[in-house]
């Protein structure tokens, strides 16, 4: 059984480029959500992805975008980066349950730095 | 709106003391509450969920719906215990909302 991978583990970046970050679910898992994690805080729920579609959207603004394949693998797309996008990006992934609550099982993250 | 605080950024104590977690929530409905713990140089992964009343690693935490409380604790602290842990809330599905961590540091 494999565990959570993303893609690239470090990255820079100028204000203004766009940034994807990748991530393959562990086996068996349907469901990905994203988190950005900023120096010093909790992680914050950015979006989730069931059966290719977004299904749920913290409060991040419309240039954080993202996707999900058939494989349940997913990106994370970030436009028009901002010195304050600089940050880890955590990517975990779950089972739908129509009940109770998903245990997220995590990756080691990206850490993007915007500069 | 749900939110989870935890009162502690840093949280020091000798190895073979008690330790005490605290965690406080809110949330309008039927909260779910988890402990996630990240090691040095590890990703963050579960350490226990209230659901499941186990204890983990010598850790157990208890909902306590009157006090909106989800305080971790662990009777006698191991220098392997020192890490970031965070209390977490589950709203919808799979949507975790976490607190900004505590950082447990366990001297010899």
């Amino acid at each position: 059984e494999t565990g959570v991978t993303q893609s690239p583990t470090h990255l820079i970046k100028t204000r203004g480029q766009q940034v994807t970050l990748r991530c393959s679910s562990q086996s068996g898992h349907n469901t990905v959500s994203w988190y950005q994690q900023a120096l010093g805080q909790g992680p914050q729920f950015i979006f989730q992805y069931y059966r290719e579609e977004e299904n749920g959207r913290g409060n991040f603004p419309p240039r954080f975008s993202g996707l999900q394949f058939p494989n349940y693998s997913s990106e994370l797309n970030v436009n028009a980066l901002e010195l304050d996008d600089s940050a880890l990006y955590l990517c975990a992934s779950s089972v739908n349950r129509a009940a109770g609550a998903n245990v997220l099982t995590f990756g080691a993250g990206s850490r993007l730095t915007v500069l | 709106a749900q939110r989870v605080t935890q009162p502690e950024k840093l949280l020091s104590v000798f190895k073979g003391a008690p330790v005490e977690l605290k965690c406080n929530y809110s949330y309008s409905g039927s909260p779910e509450l988890f402990w996630y713990v990240q090691y040095s140089r590890q990703r963050l992964q579960l350490l226990l969920r209230h659901i499941s009343r186990e204890s983990i690693k010598g850790f157990t935490a208890d909902l306590n719906k009157g006090e909106t409380s989800f305080h971790l604790k662990k009777p006698f602290a191991q220098e392997e215990d020192s890490a970031m842990y965070y209390c977490a809330l589950i709203t919808s599905g799979s949507r975790l909302t976490f607190g900004e961590g505590t950082q447990l540091t366990v001297n010899p």
